[in-house]
């Protein structure tokens, strides 16, 4: 039972790049999140989903894109890359709202 | 827009001591998180709190929640050099799945 894992686990960027952030779970967990945290700072959420086709813009949702076609999978989309971007971004799952939350390893991310 | 404060920011503190860090938010929630983070690592769960008047405890950690004054509380009992991190509060607004963090409070025990 891995648990939420996220890949890759560094990655830096050149500006005006596209790529995603990949993020599995194993526990049939209908809840996922994304989450990036700045420097210093606490969690601030881009998307989550509450199932499978089902997506919602999170506080900062600008500049990202996502889908959910399976259970399992969680992909987060960048697309033209800005310095802004850089950050460490986190994808966590859950059962259901009200539950906890489990969180993957990040991925830091650095665009220059 | 919720609002989520936590204080102290920083917090030093001597081992065998006793603090409570706060958390406070500005609208109806109906979910509570607390959540542990060591430096360049991920979040660690510690409690999910879902009720007014819930209490929760695991070793020297205590949580508990008053939704009528938005206010829930991390008390630390004989702090202990391994309880070094940040932790971070996290609020869900009622009839919403989104959860909304507090800017996190460092904690740094010293003997």
């Amino acid at each position: 039972n891995a648990g939420v894992t996220q890949t890759p686990k560094f990655r830096i960027l050149k500006i005006g790049q596209s790529m995603t952030l990949q993020c599995t779970q194993d526990m049939n967990h209908n809840y996922m999140y994304w989450y990036r945290q700045d420097p210093g700072m606490g969690l601030k959420l881009i998307y989550y989903s509450v199932g499978a086709g089902i997506t919602d813009k999170g506080e900062v949702p600008n500049g990202y894109n996502v889908s959910r076609s399976t259970t399992e999978d969680f992909p987060l989309r960048l697309e033209l890359a800005a310095p802004s971007q850089t950050s460490v971004y986190f994808c966590a799952s859950s059962a259901s709202s009200g539950t906890t939350q489990y969180f993957g390893p990040g991925t830091r991310l650095t665009v220059t | 827009e919720l609002k989520v404060e936590q204080n102290p920011l920083f917090l030093s503190m001597q081992e065998g001591k006793n603090y409570t860090i706060y958390c406070n938010y500005s609208t109806t929630s109906d979910r509570l998180y607390w959540y542990r983070q060591d430096p360049g690592k991920s979040l660690e769960s510690l409690f999910v709190l879902l009720s007014n008047g819930a209490v929760k405890q695991e070793g020297r950690l205590m949580a508990s929640l008053d939704t009528k004054a938005r206010l829930s509380t991390l008390h630390i009992t004989a702090a202990v050099h391994d309880l070094s991190a940040t932790y971070f509060c996290a609020v869900g607004p009622i009839n919403t799945d989104k959860l909304i963090f507090g800017t996190g409070t460092r904690l740094q025990v010293f003997p």
